[in-house]
């Protein structure tokens, strides 16, 4: 098993520009999530997806859409990059309800994306 | 607002030592993790702890939660340099996942 995969590794951007990471899990879990880490700083989410279909928006979700295309995939778009989303986005995935109580959060290996 | 807060964030030890990093959060919450995280790379997860009282080991790491203190510790015992990473609680205060992480603890560990 993959895990939880993210592409790209690393990407710049100019400001104003868009681009789409995308994130893709094989463990079969409903729930999956996008964080951003930012230098000195936990992890902060952006939005989650419970389940195939629905998505919801996290502490820091303005600039940022995403898209739950199936089961395996979550994907997250800057419409227009701003500097301030220079970052390190992390993509994870959990099988989270009742039945997986003890269940923890997978995390991809991270896009790092510098905005110019 | 919920806060979770680590202390110490940078912690330079010796091998052999003994210590302990906290975890206060301001708010309940359902279950608490703990994440190891080396540099350049992703997160590990270390423990989940789900109740109050809970206490949890692996190795030298030893974890507890004290949900009545809104606090949760990682204790190192006898320290060895493969400990050095970054570590990072996270608590789960509507009890759907959605994390809300402490800052994160540096830790060094010296021969």
């Amino acid at each position: 098993n993959a895990g939880v995969t993210q592409t790209p590794k690393f990407q710049v951007l100019k400001t104003g520009q868009s681009m789409t990471l995308q994130c893709a899990q094989d463990m079969n879990h409903n729930s999956m999530y996008w964080y951003r880490q930012d230098p000195g700083m936990g992890l902060r989410l952006i939005y989650y997806s419970a389940s195939e279909g629905t998505t919801d928006k996290g502490e820091v979700p303005n600039g940022y859409n995403v898209s739950r295309l199936n089961k395996r995939e979550f994907s997250l778009r800057l419409e227009s990059a701003a500097p301030s989303q220079t970052s390190v986005y992390f993509c994870a995935s959990s099988e989270y309800g009742d039945r997986a109580r003890t269940d923890t959060q997978y995390f991809g290996p991270g896009t790092r994306l510098t905005v110019l | 607002e919920l806060k979770v807060e680590q202390n110490p964030l940078f912690l330079s030890m010796q091998e052999g030592k003994n210590y302990t990093i906290y975890c206060n959060y301001s708010t309940t919450s359902d279950r608490l993790y703990w994440y190891r995280q080396d540099p350049g790379k992703s997160l590990e997860s270390l423990f989940v702890l789900l109740s109050n009282g809970a206490v949890k080991q692996e190795g030298r790491l030893m974890a507890s939660l004290d949900t009545k203190a809104r606090l949760s510790t990682l204790h190192i015992t006898a320290a060895v340099h493969d400990l050095s990473a970054t570590y990072f609680c996270a608590v789960d205060p509507q009890g759907a996942q959605k994390l809300v992480f402490g800052q994160g603890t540096r830790l060094t560990i010296n021969p």
